[in-house]
């Protein structure tokens, strides 16, 4: 069954730099796209980053470009976000989740990043 | 970007009552390929979101016949025919024709009466 499992998160400083990881498992991780969302306490859901199969399609959020930076590495079926010069306002639990043709399926539990001083 | 609107933010249901969400977006889903790429997820409280529904009325592999999507162009509807005990949490509606961004709609919470 697909997995996705969310590593990396923990507490960070404002204008610090912190990577999350996600582990696949379950499903040939080179034929999909992926993407990275998160959710503040509380609220809602917004998606933060979007790569292709082959990580040449990169998209990003507004409130992330410049930085953010999503990589993936499909020989160790992982996906990555490094997130530089934090913010409290990106205080999140941050999911990575499998992508199919304008569609988002799988998601994985998440991992908590807290920004605060 | 799209704006999603869900309504209500709050539903209160009796046990094997009916339940219905309303998601309205700013601009038509359909897509130049013709699809609707209109999502329904569900996230119990503490878990992570999981797909119900996807383009419109298509539901997810194990996933109850007692939920349902519908809807076209712009106003989409989820329904639960007799809601039970595990359907609490939050029930969010996303787009995927016009991205990026995807967008969601704010949430609806579903509660037991």
């Amino acid at each position: 069954q697909v997995q996705l499992v969310e590593s990396g998160g923990g507490l960070v400083k404002p204008g610090g730099s912190l990577r999350v990881s996600c582990a696949a498992s379950g499903f040939t991780f080179s034929d999909y796209y992926m993407s990275w969302f998160r959710q503040a306490p509380g609220k809602g859901l917004e998606w933060v980053s979007y790569m292709s199969s082959g990580g040449s399609i990169i998209y990003y959020a507004d409130s992330v470009k410049g930085r953010f930076t999503i990589s993936r590495d499909n020989a160790k079926k992982s996906l990555y976000l490094q997130m530089n010069s934090l913010r409290v306002e990106d205080t999140a639990v941050y999911y990575c989740a499998r992508e199919g043709y304008h569609n988002t399926d799988y998601w994985g539990q998440g991992t908590l990043v807290t920004v605060s001083s | 970007d799209v704006v999603m609107t869900q309504s209500p933010v709050s539903l209160p249901v009796t046990l094997g009552q009916p339940a219905s969400i309303s998601c309205r977006s700013s601009q038509s889903l359909v897509h130049r390929d013709g699809n609707t790429y209109l999502n329904w997820y569900h996230q119990r409280p503490g878990q992570s979101p999981r797909r119900l529904i996807y383009k419109v009325s298509n539901r997810d592999s194990g996933v109850p016949d007692r939920f349902s999507g519908s809807g076209s162009g712009t106003d989409f509807t989820l329904k639960i025919s007799r809601v039970e005990a595990e359907d609490v949490g939050v029930y969010y509606c996303m787009q995927a024709t016009h991205w990026p961004p995807y967008t969601f709609g704010q949430g609806t919470k579903l509660e037991i009466k």
